[in-house]
Formats: structure tokens, sequence, C-alpha cells
């Protein structure tokens, strides 16, 4: 099993619609995740940092976080075509001397389709 | 803005040849990691660098080595080179401290014929 999952794919919603992308996580010592939107042949493009639980909104994006049930969501709102891209959700942690550990973890990355 | 960059961007070896890759962080980033992305799978932790000190390490073979200089870029030397190293390697920086947020290069594919 990975550490981290992510919801099978790909994804496909309609433009203007709501996309839900979901990710779940095995390492309970894991601190922060993130969500980066990957388009094909490009670098990771960080879009939404999360370290405490609840939900924290930046825009149309809006990432949720349940430490108890192991749990890291993205809510994409009024997706757009330029929407469409690979999204990796990503755990870390910090070492035992409280620096940044820095080692993310990645999903599988799921595919989403923003169609016209 | 400044960003992580890469190079070269496209770098192809034949087998049992040597590859070098560099990377140039952010300004003020002290902090450099190394991921491989095979096609169709997620970036592999490969190894970091915080302050020039190997921070940590991830599936890197031994066949590869890294280390990052005074001036805070870092190099990714690969020795022996095997097909199955053929693939997309990013570079990343960060702040370093608690700041875990990775801003990544553009990367460098590498195909090993």
């Amino acid at each position: 099993q990975k550490e981290v999952e992510q919801n099978s794919g790909p994804l496909s919603v309609p433009e203007g619609a709501i996309a839900s992308l979901n990710c779940t996580y095995s390492d309970r010592g894991s601190q922060s995740f993130f969500w980066y939107r990957q388009y094909s042949g490009k670098s990771p493009e960080l879009i939404m940092s999360i370290y405490s639980n609840g939900d924290k909104e930046d825009g149309r994006f809006t990432a949720q976080l349940n430490k108890a049930s192991q749990y890291v969501s993205l809510l994409i709102r009024d997706s757009q075509p330029s929407d469409s891209a690979t999204y990796l959700c990503a755990g870390g942690g910090y070492n035992a001397g409280g620096t940044s550990y820095g080692k993310l973890t990645f999903g599988q990355g799921t595919i989403l389709t923003v169609h016209p | 803005a400044a960003g992580v960059i890469q190079s070269p961007r496209h770098l192809i070896k034949e087998k049992r040849e040597t590859a070098t890759l560099k990377c140039y962080p952010i300004p003020r980033h002290d902090t450099v990691y190394w991921y491989q992305q095979g096609p169709g799978q997620d970036p592999q932790f490969l190894i970091s660098f915080y302050e020039k000190m190997q921070s940590d390490k991830g599936s890197i073979p031994d066949r590869f080595s890294a280390q990052q200089f005074s001036d805070y870029h870092s190099e990714l030397n690969m020795s022996s080179l095997e097909l199955g190293d053929s693939a997309l390697y990013f570079c990343a920086s960060s702040l370093g401290g608690l700041d875990e947020k990775l801003f990544f290069g553009s990367g460098t594919q590498l195909s090993v014929l």
C-alpha cells in the first residue's frame, strides 16, 4: 500500500462544475499536506498547502484536512478547461529535531479533465 | 520571480555512460531536493540537502551521488546508466526550516539508449 493514495481517476467534469479530488495517507506522523498541479511533461506546481484540521480556501480552491480520518481533499469550484491536469497529493512531516523533513511523499495523481 | 533552474533540459546518454544534472535553487532557499519521475508515475524522492549537508535519502541507487555546493546549487551525478534510469528528474527547493513548500524546476528529461 502506498503511503499516500489518491482516488482513482481519471475524473471528468463539465466546465463550471465542482471537481472533488481525494487523498488518504497512512503515516500518522505526516504533519503537512500539499496539492500540486502537473501538466503533461511539466513540473509540479504548488496549489495549496494545509497543516491543520479543517478547510483552507484560496480563490477557487479549497483544501480540507481531517487528521483523525487521515484524509485530505481538494475542491475546485467553477472548473475551467485550463484546470485540466494531473493533481498530485503529497504528505510531509517533521523530523525529531523540529526542522523541516522536506521529503514529500506523493500520491499517484488524479487526472482531471474539464470539458467545455 | 526567480524560479528553480535546472540544466540541461534534455539529455541523451548510452548505457554505462555517466550524466551530471545541475540545479540552481530559488535565491535564499537553502534546501534542495531531487525527485525522479518515470512516465505515468508520481515523483519519487531521491535525496535532499539542507545547508550543504545531506538531510534525507530516499530511493537513490548507489550509482547516483549528489552534493550541494557553497552557493547552494546542487548536482546529481549518475554513473553506469541503465535503461531504467530514463525519466524526468526534478529538482525542487524550499526555504527549509519549518517551511516545506517545495518549488520545482522544469526538470531534466534523461533518455538512456
